[in-house]
């Protein structure tokens, strides 16, 4: 069973405009929670994270939501540009232990 | 040289073969990690080594043999491979085991025919 969901496997926005990645997750333990991107042929590299003692948390264009009562996650980019476009993965924990990984998104964003 | 380091980055092995993939750390981490990423999946955690200890071993059938000499340095020793193992093997480290940011290297593509 999937602990963290990320449901749309692909996201197309235009450049300039917001994009809006969501992450769902089932184990109310998570308490710490991030993003990464990938590119292809580079290993994932670090982008934003929350604690769940915060609802936001912004860093230039990126913008982590946190909802727990929802036990929903989102990333906000904006403005969105063309070198965003890679695939994003949500990973959770709820501490002492490894990271959870969802399946990722692949963001495109057209010129 | 900086980073997470992963070598090779391809590799292609025949079933009955055996090989070692290596990882390095230069960050002064402490734990390090081995993930397997096959497509239209998530990240499958397979090995975690702390302070040079095993910590976790994800159910990994024994055709694959993780190695920590020391807290910089991690191996992913290979042999008698399925061609549903190839994939693409990440490493990554963190400072602190489990709730911590961790660094990913740039994975090694193994193919196995």
């Amino acid at each position: 069973d999937q602990q963290v969901k990320q449901n749309s496997p692909s996201l197309s926005v235009q450049e300039g405009r917001i994009s809006i990645l969501n992450c769902d997750y089932t184990n109310s333990m998570f308490d710490y929670f991030l993003w990464y991107k990938k590119y292809p042929a580079e290993g994932p590299t670090f982008l934003i994270s929350i604690s769940s003692i915060k609802d936001k948390n912004e860093d230039g264009r990126f913008t982590v939501f946190l909802n727990k009562s929802a036990k929903h996650l989102s990333l906000h980019i904006v403005p969105s540009q063309p070198g965003d476009s890679a695939v994003y993965f949500c990973a959770a924990s709820p501490g002492n232990t490894p990271l959870v990984f969802g399946k990722g998104t692949r963001l495109s964003v057209i010129a | 040289e900086t980073g997470v380091t992963q070598t090779p980055r391809h590799l292609v092995m025949g079933m009955t073969n055996k090989k070692s993939l290596k990882c390095e750390q230069h960050l002064g981490h402490n734990a390090m990690y081995w993930y397997k990423q096959s497509a239209k999946k998530p990240l499958e955690l397979m090995f975690v080594y702390n302070f040079k200890e095993q910590t976790e071993n994800n159910s990994v059938p024994s055709r694959f043999s993780p190695e920590c000499p020391n807290s910089s340095h991690l191996f992913l020793h290979l042999h008698t491979l399925q061609p549903e193992d190839s994939a693409l093997y990440l490493c990554a480290s963190s400072q602190v085991f489990g709730t911590d940011t961790q660094y990913f290297g740039p994975g090694t593509r193994l193919t196995v025919l």
